[in-house]
C-alpha cells in the first residue's frame, strides 16, 4: 500500500527517438504526482507537478499524463537528445511523506 | 536564486567512525528534508523538518543517525558510528510548504558517503 512503481527499470534508445516511461501508484489519498530528472552525480530536478484534475502537462519535450482513476502516469519524451540520459523518478506525496519510485534509467545513444 | 547547498560533496570513512553532513536550504523555505539514496534506488526519506521542528523521522535509524535544524535554517545530519550499509548519497531538499502542497521541492547536489 502507498507504493510507487515504475517501468521499465532501464531503457536504451537512439537519439531523436521518442520514449514513454510508466508510473503506477497506490498512494491514497492522492494530492499530486511529480516527475523528476536525476543526472548522474546530481540531485533530482523537478520536471512537472500534476494535480488530481490535470490529465496532461508539458514541459518542453517532456509531456506527462495522469489517469487518477487507474492511478497511472506516464512521461513521454519527444525527439530525445543525448542530454536526456538520466534517471527519471516518479514521486507521489503521502501525507507528510514523499513516496519515490525506484526510477527508470534512460540512456540515449548517438 | 541560490539553490540548496550541501557539503561535503564526497566523504570516505571507515566503519565505526563518525561523519556529519551540512545543508543550507533555499532562503525562505520552511520545509527541509534529508534523504538517503542507495545506488540504483529512489531516495528514501530520513527526516523532515518544518522550520526547526521535526515533522517525520519515522525512517531515521535513531540508534546511529541524528539530525538537527536548530534555528530553522541550515541543518546537519550525523552518523555515529557508521556501518558499511550506510554507503549512499545523502540528499538534502527544501520547499516552501510540505509534500501535500503543490510547492516544488528543490534538491541539493548530495553528499556521496563511502564507508570502508
Amino acid at each position: 500500500k502507498n507504493q510507487v512503481e515504475q517501468s521499465p527499470q532501464s531503457l536504451i534508445i537512439l537519439e531523436g527517438k521518442n520514449c514513454t516511461l510508466q508510473c503506477n501508484y497506490t498512494v491514497s489519498p492522492f494530492s499530486n504526482l511529480r516527475w523528476y530528472k536525476q543526472d548522474t552525480g546530481r540531485g533530482p530536478v523537478s520536471l512537472t507537478i500534476m494535480t488530481f484534475s490535470e490529465n496532461t502537462k508539458s514541459n518542453g519535450r517532456y509531456t506527462a499524463t495522469l489517469d487518477a482513476d487507474t492511478k497511472q502516469s506516464s512521461l513521454h519524451i519527444t525527439a530525445s537528445q543525448l542530454s536526456d540520459s538520466a534517471s527519471y523518478i516518479c514521486v507521489v506525496p503521502n501525507n507528510n511523506d514523499m513516496r519515490f519510485g525506484a526510477g527508470t534509467r534512460l540512456t540515449v545513444k548517438p | 536564486e541560490a539553490g540548496v547547498a550541501q557539503s561535503p560533496r564526497y566523504k570516505i570513512i571507515e566503519k565505526r567512525q563518525s561523519v556529519a553532513f551540512w545543508c543550507n536550504p533555499i532562503s525562505g523555505h520552511a520545509t527541509l528534508y534529508w534523504y538517503q539514496q542507495i545506488l540504483g534506488q529512489g531516495p528514501k526519506l530520513l527526516i523532515q523538518f518544518q522550520n526547526n521542528g521535526v515533522v517525520d523521522d519515522s525512517q531515521l535509524p535513531k540508534d546511529r543517525f541524528s539530525a538537527e535544524r536548530l534555528k530553522g535554517v541550515d541543518s546537519t545530519l550525523k552518523i555515529q558510528p557508521a556501518k558499511l550499509e550506510d554507503s549512499a548519497v545523502y540528499l538534502c531538499a527544501s520547499s516552501l510548504g510540505g509534500p501535500s502542497s503543490y510547492n516544488e521541492q528543490f534538491f541539493g547536489p548530495g553528499t556521496r558517503l563511502t564507508v570502508l
